[in-house]
């Protein structure tokens, strides 16, 4: 079942600025991941943030989990246009090592 | 690194045909797992497995079963294929333990039923 949402749904920048998307999920979470998908091909893990885990940072990218909430944030800084593909949550629940992926956030950067 | 083969990149079949997609990781990773992928739907599983010879479904396995007879492959089949069942399909690994691992993806085949 579809657990990640993620907003908006698409998102449009200018290169050397930021970017944020978010995820809201429902269940008890293991843990959270991010993965990035360029155009028509497969996907590629960015980062995992565990349950008990508040902020995370990977390069360029920034991770926050909120589980009083049910959220997440990705943050790619100073984008480039190699940035522009769909990004997606996916979560692992509690009771469940299956990943379930939402629907994806599209970003452009425009150059 | 870790590499996930998915044998076709595209395949174009006819309705009612049995059709194979084959995916095979390189890792000894014993979690494997079949998804497909359409707009504004994000990734739906079809099924899993953690074994040789193991197999559960996922959210969406109907029309659809799986074969693991090897560690490293992993088969999708759709026994009868139709037009809504085209879309694409993405295979994953990922290596044993309590979840907290990223999944390793093929780059996908993208199926057209006609």
């Amino acid at each position: 079942s579809q657990q990640g949402e993620e907003d908006p749904q698409a998102l449009s920048i200018q290169e050397g600025e930021n970017a944020t998307m978010n995820c809201s999920y429902k269940t008890s979470i293991n843990n959270l991941q991010w993965y990035r998908q360029n155009s028509g091909r497969g996907l590629v893990h960015l980062i995992l943030i565990r349950s008990n885990e508040r902020e995370k940072h990977s390069g360029r990218l920034r991770v926050t989990l909120d589980t009083s909430k049910k959220s997440s944030s990705l943050l790619i800084t100073a984008s480039r246009a190699a940035d522009t593909a769909s990004y997606f949550c996916a979560i692992t629940s509690v009771n469940d090592y299956k990943l379930s992926f939402g629907a994806g956030t599209t970003v452009t950067v425009r150059a | 690194d870790v590499k996930v083969t998915q044998s076709s990149r595209y395949l174009v079949k006819r309705t009612g045909e049995k059709v194979f997609l084959e995916c095979v990781q390189d890792m000894d990773h014993e979690n494997m797992f079949w998804y497909r992928q359409d707009p504004g739907l994000g990734l739906r599983l079809i099924y899993f497995s953690y074994d040789v010879k193991m197999k559960e479904k996922g959210d969406i396995p109907e029309g659809y079963s799986v074969s693991r007879e090897k560690k490293e492959r992993f088969s999708l089949i759709l026994e009868s294929a139709s037009t809504n069942q085209t879309s694409m399909y993405l295979c994953a690994s990922r290596p044993p333990g309590t979840g907290a691992r990223g999944y390793t993806f093929g780059s996908g085949t993208r199926l057209t039923v006609v």
